[in-house]
């Protein structure tokens, strides 16, 4: 199974509403986390299961969908979600992981 | 509260190997699975492998030949080896915890701050 994610990268401003999405090569459920790595930082997850939401994340994040397409959403993009998010598949060796979005400050 | 803690060098000789160790606090080493992944710029996120603390291990194939893991559940540590590296290694390496909570599938919910190695003479 290979995860694509789109878009590789975005520019977006503080308050704005972000989509990122992830679509696997074949039916996995909802077997997906979401991640943010951040420069210096340990990386978090925010999503797993498609769509529950780890402890102590912000619930401005949401993920959502099954089968073959996810999305993670932001609902009010602030100043420290500027970040790499990727998604990985959950059921597989070896993990599995797509291709990144870098959001970046418009 | 669950803590990686990475050490290790930064900077490694082609055809030498990467030596990493992640010490963990705030949890037994016992029971969970613990892996290593690395972020290169051109390959986004890689999973290199994992370990059970049994010592059972489970390799990515395009790494397995080069890739050694090992515990130390007296430590509460386990160890990243990478043989015969080149540039191509050059990449931030993290240590991270498998979880799966019972439910039949693994997400990494612990990871220790990432250590950019550079394959370098």
């Amino acid at each position: 199974i290979q995860l694509t994610q789109s878009p590789s990268s975005l520019s977006a401003s503080v308050g704005d509403r972000v989509n990122i999405t992830c679509r696997a090569t074949r039916d996995i459920s909802t077997l997906l986390a979401w991640y943010q790595l951040k420069s210096g930082k340990a990386p978090k997850v925010l999503i797993y299961a498609a769509s529950t939401l780890q402890s102590g994340v912000p619930s401005r994040f949401s993920g959502s969908g099954s089968g073959t397409d996810f999305t993670l959403t932001i609902s009010s993009l602030q100043p420290e979600d500027f970040a790499t998010y990727y998604c990985q598949y959950l059921n597989s060796y070896p993990r599995t992981f797509g291709g990144g979005t870098k959001v970046e400050i418009k | 509260q669950v803590q990686l803690q990475q050490s290790g060098p930064g900077l490694v000789k082609p055809s030498e190997t990467l030596s990493l160790t992640c010490n963990v606090s705030g949890v037994s080493i016992n029971t969970y699975y613990w892996s290593w992944i690395r972020q290169t710029p051109g390959k986004g996120l890689e999973w290199i492998g994992n370990i059970y603390h049994s010592g059972s291990t489970t390799y990515n194939p395009s790494l397995q030949s080069r890739v050694t893991m090992s515990v130390d559940t007296s430590k509460n540590q386990f160890s990243l080896n990478l043989s015969s590296v080149t540039a191509a290694d050059t990449a931030v390496y993290y240590c991270a915890r498998d979880y799966s909570g019972g439910r039949g599938y693994y997400f990494f919910d612990h990871w220790g701050q990432g250590t950019l190695v550079t394959v370098s003479s």
